[in-house]
């Protein structure tokens, strides 16, 4: 069965300074990965996602990600934050066909000035 | 593209009386919705995987009698909660997954709908 972790519940970062969200997943085949952004009181907003191809995957807002095979990451980055970045951030994985996407339990950002 | 629209976005009824929740993909066709529960700074809990033209698949430990789902067409799905409780309150999300080649796998989430049971 696929299982995501997202080891960091919450995280806290000055604003411009670079972040590092971390997620690992376990799956037997190579999986599908999606990062979402969920701001409070709102649905989520699909950041970016893997399907194959180039391991570095860019997003929206700047947002990028790397699937490390070896590692079963797929760790989401921003150089620099921004105040408005503040929300909970969900890694995610897929198989095709019909299956729902499999969540992490979340990473809470916080930015402070 | 791939919008998804929920209505209402919040809700206040009284315990007892059934509430239905819409779930609509604007531009494009969803083969596939997904319903989710989400209770305060917690993850995602899959409620039941719904497609088109059929019943819905439910997960462990969701009431089917109680969360009717329904997905009439291939823009729409509907969640009712029937004789709601006050426990019932939470945050309702669905997503839709799109049928065309390629971004099949992709589900795109409406905005929720807060429940209120008093």
């Amino acid at each position: 069965a696929q299982s995501v972790t997202q080891p960091d519940i919450h995280i806290t970062v000055s604003e411009g300074a670079s972040l590092e969200l971390r997620c690992n997943y376990s799956y037997g085949a190579t999986p599908y990965l999606f990062w979402y952004v969920q701001s409070p009181g709102q649905g989520l907003q699909l950041l970016l996602k893997y399907f194959s191809g180039d391991t570095l995957v860019q997003g929206i807002k700047g947002f990028e990600a790397e699937f490390k095979r070896s590692q079963s990451s797929f760790n989401l980055r921003k150089p620099s934050v921004h105040w408005s970045d503040a929300a909970e951030y969900f890694c995610a994985v897929g198989t095709s066909g019909n299956t729902p996407l499999v969540f992490g339990k979340g990473t809470r950002l916080s930015v402070i000035a | 593209g791939a919008v998804v629209s929920q209505h209402p976005s919040r809700v206040i009824c009284k315990s007892g009386t059934s509430v239905k929740i819409e779930c609509r993909s604007l531009d494009f066709q969803a083969t596939t919705m997904f319903w989710y529960r989400q209770f305060p700074k917690k993850s995602l809990m899959l409620m039941a995987t719904s497609n088109e033209g059929s019943k819905a698949t439910y997960e462990q430990g969701v009431e089917k009698d109680k969360f009717l789902i329904n997905h009439a067409s291939l823009t729409l799905s509907t969640l009712t909660v029937t004789s709601a409780h006050p426990e019932d309150s939470s945050f309702y999300i669905c997503s839709a997954r799109s049928g065309t080649s390629g971004n099949q796998e992709t589900q795109y989430f409406g905005p929720g709908t807060r429940l209120l049971v008093l």
